[in-house]
């Protein structure tokens, strides 16, 4: 299995500012994901982040809004850009060894309240 | 379009066995059976998967129908803590955006004591 930690584990921000969160997973992981769960709602699918290259993202995501970085095979960030009300959510990041049936871990999930 | 069925809301004495069913009736041959967990507040927890054949491991049993239109997550003897959303996912079993995990809405179930 793999351990994965966040930070922060949650945050109130003012309209109008961006956070960074990080995912530290505990050993190398081929793939790491970003979620978002917004309130009373299932977990949707922001992007996949790819080591040394841009993140794919899935559709009504954008780049300019959700930057991801993955600098290594263990550490991904997901920035919210710009919030308003309507990015108050959980933020979770995940991972797995590989593609396909691998299974796939869970971070604890960041809570963002934008005020 | 959603690819799973599952109830909105299921519950369970604790100490009895909780069945949980999960329709897929358009999965494909390359495509597995994934069953995972939400407990309030926490990430994802994975249960167990499967292709075709009935999986048992320390969690849970999986029993998938010959036709693979359907199949049932079994917790043997459910207990307080497994009150929790169930998520039943179909994936393919190969990389790319068709092996990423999309989560439908789940079942809650709620065991009682």
């Amino acid at each position: 299995s793999a351990v994965i930690s966040q930070k922060p584990s949650r945050d109130i921000c003012q309209r109008g500012t961006s956070l960074t969160i990080q995912c530290q997973v505990d050993s190398q992981v081929t793939m790491m994901f970003w979620y978002r769960q917004q309130p009373g709602q299932s977990l949707t699918l922001i992007a996949t982040a790819n080591q040394g290259s841009e993140a794919t993202y899935e559709s009504g995501f954008v780049i300019d809004k959700f930057p991801i970085s993955r600098p290594n095979l263990t550490f991904s960030t997901l920035t919210v850009s710009n919030m308003s009300p309507e990015d108050s959510s959980i933020y979770l990041c995940s991972a797995s060894r590989g593609q396909g049936v691998y299974e796939q871990y869970f971070g604890p999930g960041t809570r963002l309240t934008v005020t | 379009d959603a690819k799973t069925t599952q109830p909105t809301s299921m519950d369970c004495a604790e100490g009895r066995a909780a069945n949980l069913p999960c329709n897929h009736s358009t999965i494909s041959g390359n495509e597995y059976v994934y069953w995972y967990r939400q407990i309030h507040s926490q990430g994802p927890q994975y249960i167990i998967h499967g292709l075709k054949n009935n999986e048992t491991n320390e969690m849970a049993s999986l029993i998938i129908t010959e036709d693979r239109k359907s199949s049932t997550l079994i917790l043997p003897h459910a207990t307080l803590r497994d009150t929790a959303v169930y998520y039943c996912i179909v994936r393919v079993g190969y990389g790319g955006s068709q092996g990423n995990l999309i989560f439908g809405k789940g079942t809650k179930l709620s065991v009682k004591p």
